[in-house]
C-alpha cells in the first residue's frame, strides 16, 4: 500500500541553522503530498502540500517540492526559530477519494537559541 | 470558533471500564475521522465517516465503535479499555471530493491514560 518513509530520530539545530527533514513515499498512481506540524500540546495542523511534479509548497518560510523522479517531498528552512520546535509528519494522500492520509514516523524538531 | 472540537481533552481511567470521545465540527465538512497517536508519536488512522456512513475501518479491535449521528458529529466508544490503549485520540475532518488536495483540519486531541 501506499506509505512514507521519514528520516530517522530527532533533529536538534541551533537558532538561524538550515532545516532539512527527508521524506519519501511509495505509490501507486500520483498521490497529493503535505506536511503537517503538530505543536506541543496541540493537534496537526497542514504546513504545506503539493498536488503534482515539480509542484512546490510553501508557508512560514518552509519549503518543500514535489519530485517525481526520486518519490520525495523534503522540507526545509532556511532559518530556523526556537517557535519552529515541532512535530513534522510527512503525508500522502491516493486520489481515490476515501482522503485517507497515510502519515509518516514525524520528525521530532527541537530548536536551541 | 474551534473548528474541530473534541472533549475530553485528558481522561485518566481504569482498565475495564467503558469510556467514550466525542467530536464535532462547525467546517461544513462532510468527513470525519479518528486517528490515534502512540507515544511514539506514529499516527494510525482507525475510522473514517462520510455523511454518517462508515468509509474507512482499519484493524481495529471490536471494542472500538464510532458512532455518527449526523455529519458534524464523530464519537468513538471504548469498551473494556486496556492498557494499550492509553494513546492521543485525534479527531479530524474533511470535504471529499473537492478539487486538488483534500486537506484534513484536526482537532487538539484527547489523551486518554488507561491505568
Amino acid at each position: 500500500g501506499d506509505s512514507v518513509t521519514q528520516m530517522e530520530g530527532p533533529v536538534t539545530l541551533s537558532e538561524e541553522a538550515f532545516l532539512t527533514i527527508n521524506c519519501t513515499y511509495t505509490a501507486t498512481g500520483y498521490p497529493s503530498l503535505f506536511w503537517y506540524v503538530q505543536y506541543p500540546g496541540e493537534g496537526l495542523q497542514l504546513l504545506l502540500k503539493a498536488t503534482k511534479a515539480d509542484d512546490k509548497g510553501s508557508n512560514k518560510g518552509f519549503e518543500a517540492t514535489y519530485r517525481k523522479e526520486t518519490t520525495s517531498f523534503h522540507l526545509e528552512k532556511g532559518s530556523v526559530q526556537v517557535s519552529d520546535s515541532a512535530v513534522y509528519f510527512c503525508a500522502l494522500s491516493d486520489r481515490g477519494g476515501n482522503n485517507r492520509l497515510a502519515f509518516g514516523k514525524g520528525n521530532q524538531v527541537v530548536v536551541i537559541p | 470558533d474551534t473548528a474541530v472540537s473534541q472533549t475530553p481533552k485528558y481522561l485518566v481511567t481504569q482498565m475495564g471500564n467503558d469510556k467514550s470521545i466525542k467530536c464535532e465540527q462547525n467546517l461544513g465538512h462532510d468527513t470525519m475521522y479518528w486517528y490515534k497517536q502512540d507515544s511514539k508519536k506514529f499516527l494510525k488512522i482507525m475510522f473514517s465517516y462520510n455523511n454518517k456512513e462508515l468509509i474507512i475501518n482499519e484493524t481495529v479491535p471490536n471494542r472500538f465503535s464510532p458512532k455518527s449521528p449526523d455529519k458534524a458529529h464523530l464519537n468513538l466508544h471504548i469498551n473494556s479499555l486496556e492498557l494499550g490503549d492509553s494513546a492521543v485520540y485525534f479527531c479530524a475532518s474533511s470535504q471529499r471530493f473537492m478539487t486538488g488536495a483534500n486537506v484534513l483540519t484536526f482537532g487538539a486531541g484527547s489523551r486518554l491514560t488507561v491505568l
